[in-house]
């Protein structure tokens, strides 16, 4: 089992560009999330989506979509990407809201110049 | 408004020394306390939650709900153990997990 898998791991974009990041699991687990990390600030939510064909905002949504393509797919667009945006974005899965344990991907650092 | 406060961003101390990472967390309901743990070059991943009441690796936590704390200890520090630790918080069936800012424990051999 691969667990939960991100792509791409590395990008950089000019200010202005667009660009999605994937995630999949195939851990059938219903539950799926988008954070952010930045030095001195932990782990910040943007987007979750507790089960198919819902998702939520979370702390940070601003600037950002998502869709959750199926059970196995979420995914995290960036429409016009600004330098604030330069992060490492960590996508993570759990078998059902509320239950804590959280399954993360590797994480895609992304750069925003 | 759920919060995660993790005071020491960073900590390092000697191998065979007790190790004690402090957690506090502010939260009105009734809360549900997580450790994650990064190794390096490995993911994020859960160490262990106050309702299981186990020990992983030589760790423990207890939740202290008149402190509003969650601190992790381990009697005895092993080089293996460093790593960025990080507490989370979720309100019950709560969907939204909570980080604090992290800290870097060192190991010193």
């Amino acid at each position: 089992n691969a667990g939960v898998t991100q792509t791409p791991k590395f990008q950089v974009l000019k200010t202005g560009q667009s660009m999605t990041l994937q995630c999949a699991q195939d851990m059938n687990h219903n539950s799926m999330y988008w954070y952010r990390q930045d030095p001195g600030m932990g782990l910040r939510l943007i987007y979750y989506s507790a089960s198919e064909g819902t998702t939520d905002k979370g702390e940070v949504p601003n600037g950002y979509n998502v869709s959750r393509l199926n059970k196995r797919e979420f995914s995290l667009r960036l429409e016009s990407a600004a330098p604030s945006q330069t992060s490492v974005y960590f996508c993570a899965s759990s078998v059902e809201r509320g239950t804590g344990e959280l399954f993360f991907g590797e994480g895609s650092r992304l750069t925003v110049l | 408004a759920q919060r995660v406060t993790q005071p020491e961003k960073l900590l390092s101390v000697f191998k065979g020394a007790p190790v004690e990472l402090k957690c506090n967390y502010s939260y009105s309901g009734s809360p549900e306390l997580f450790w994650y743990v990064q190794y390096s070059r490995q993911r994020l991943q859960l160490l262990l939650r106050h309702i299981s009441r186990e020990s992983i690796k030589g760790f423990t936590a207890d939740l202290n709900k008149g402190e509003t704390s969650f601190h992790l200890k381990k009697p005895f520090a092993q080089e293996e153990d460093s790593a960025m630790y990080y507490c989370a918080l979720s309100g019950f069936g709560n969907e939204k997990l909570t980080f604090g800012t992290g800290t870097r424990l060192t190991i010193i051999p």
